[in-house]
């Protein structure tokens, strides 16, 4: 069975300081990893995606996340915050042949103060 | 296009009640989800289809809930008799292709935040 971990469910960072969101999963199979995003009142929108290949993804917003095997980590970070980043995210797995049924972590409030 | 379409955006509805909750997903995807988001337990796949056909309804916590997806462009998840406990944030995504690889993007719609009082 898979299943994800997010550590802490509120962060608080100051505008401009490192953004950090962590994420451990566990799955018996080689996992597909996500993050989204959602807003206050709106449906979740993907951040980026680990699939294959280079292990440090790319996503909007200049998000970035690494996924670490031998950690089964899949941590998000972001170099500066900004005030529009405060939002809930969500780390999710999947693997192949269950047709994106995504496994959803308990979600990260990200709070962002000036 | 303009995205997963859900209706209504909110419902509130008294215990008792048929309530029918609707999507519309992205033209051409062939894999649609519901899921379901409360506080208390997050976010739950309740069932999905692929080309219309129930795959997975697992998740779908009673008899009371029931989905259809009569064509590619439309389904909905329906309670019935509705209770308290049912108040959550029904959310619909769709996604194209996931079956062989499941590494594609799920699209989610906005949502509808169902109260039953």
């Amino acid at each position: 069975a898979q299943s994800v971990t997010q550590l802490g469910s509120h962060v608080s960072v100051s505008e401009g300081a490192l953004v950090l969101l962590r994420c451990n999963y566990s799955s018996s199979v080689p996992p597909y990893l996500f993050w989204y995003v959602q807003y206050p009142n709106q449906g979740l929108q993907l951040l980026l995606k680990y699939t294959t290949g280079a292990t440090l993804v790319k996503g909007i917003n200049g998000f970035e996340a690494e996924f670490k095997k031998s950690e089964t980590s899949f941590h998000l970070t972001k170099p500066s915050a900004h005030m529009s980043d405060a939002a809930e995210y969500f780390c999710a797995v999947s693997y192949t042949g269950t047709a994106s049924k995504l496994t959803f972590g308990t979600g990260t409030r990200l709070q962002v103060t000036l | 296009d303009a995205g997963v379409i859900q209706s209504p955006r909110h419902e509130v509805t008294e215990m008792g009640q048929e309530v029918t909750l609707r999507c519309k997903p992205i033209s051409g995807h062939d894999y649609l989800f519901w899921y379901r988001q409360t506080m208390m337990r997050g976010l739950e796949l309740l069932i999905y289809f692929n080309n219309n056909v129930p795959i997975d309804d697992s998740g779908m916590p009673e008899d009371r809930f029931s989905a259809k997806m009569p064509n590619a462009s439309f389904s909905t998840l329906k309670i019935q008799p509705s209770e308290p406990r049912d108040s959550a944030v029904y959310f619909c995504a769709s996604s194209l292709g996931g079956g062989r690889t499941a590494n594609t993007e799920a699209f989610f719609g906005q949502g509808t935040r169902l109260t039953v009082v």
